[in-house]
């Protein structure tokens, strides 16, 4: 069980958008920390995707965007590609386990 | 720029000892970022193992905080990982990452992942 709930998967079509919803709690997310993004490829390791709520790295398109309210946090995507089919994995920090945190993941199906 | 880089063995006996090693390249290992493993059990999610700094201090995930010792080697620029006392349950990809100081440190980049099995 994730401190961070995320949905297990989302799917759809090329061109159209999604958003991943990212959960928390007072001791994370609404106690105003921070919350990073990550896009784990088939196979490959994590790669950073968004920083510090709503900042992309470079490289990144600006097809993917985030942002924070409350105890949520959420990555949209839009104009969907092929190439976006992966898992996504939200990151912050605990106060109350004074560790840093993910979501369970989400699995992206691009139909 | 930066990489990291995983070695270890990718088979361990149960109630033995896991021990990997990071290779940093590109980059000093006493900069100013602390350094991470995280692991990937087949098919879950990420779990946080612990940091460290290029001082030797070290924070861990409450969880394997009993088990796991991270440690430091600045003269090969590299930083390792005991976690003892596994059980299958330790079976898992174990990735190290540059932590980014921040208010909440993010990581980037991330090694290739060194997957290690825990069976007799």
């Amino acid at each position: 069980q994730s401190v961070l709930t995320q949905p297990p998967s989302v799917s759809g079509a090329p061109g159209q958008g999604v958003t991943i919803s990212c959960t928390g709690s007072g001791s994370n997310i609404g106690a105003g920390y921070d919350v990073h993004w990550y896009q784990q490829l088939p196979g490959t390791a994590p790669k950073l995707l968004i920083y510090e709520n709503n900042n992309r790295p470079s490289g990144v398109p600006d097809r993917f965007s985030g942002s924070r309210s409350g105890t949520s946090a959420s990555l949209a995507i839009t104009g969907l590609q092929a190439e976006d089919e992966a898992d996504y994995y939200c990151q912050s920090y605990d106060t109350s386990l004074s560790a840093s945190v993910f979501g369970g993941g989400t699995k992206l199906t691009v139909l | 720029q930066v990489q990291l880089h995983e070695s270890g063995p990718g088979l361990v006996k149960p109630s033995g000892t896991l021990s990997l090693t990071c290779a940093v390249s590109g980059g000093s290992i006493s900069s100013s970022n602390w350094w991470s493993w995280v692991r990937q059990p087949p098919g879950r999610g990420l779990e946080w193992i612990g940091q460290i700094y290029h001082s030797g201090s070290t924070h861990y995930n409450p969880s394997l905080k009993t088990r796991v010792i991270i440690s430091v080697d600045k003269s090969k620029n590299q930083f390792s990982l005991e976690l003892n006392s596994v059980t299958a349950a330790d079976t898992a990809v174990y990735y190290c990452a540059r932590e980014i100081p921040a208010g909440i440190n993010w990581f980037d980049p991330w090694g290739r992942g060194i997957l290690v099995t825990v069976s007799s």
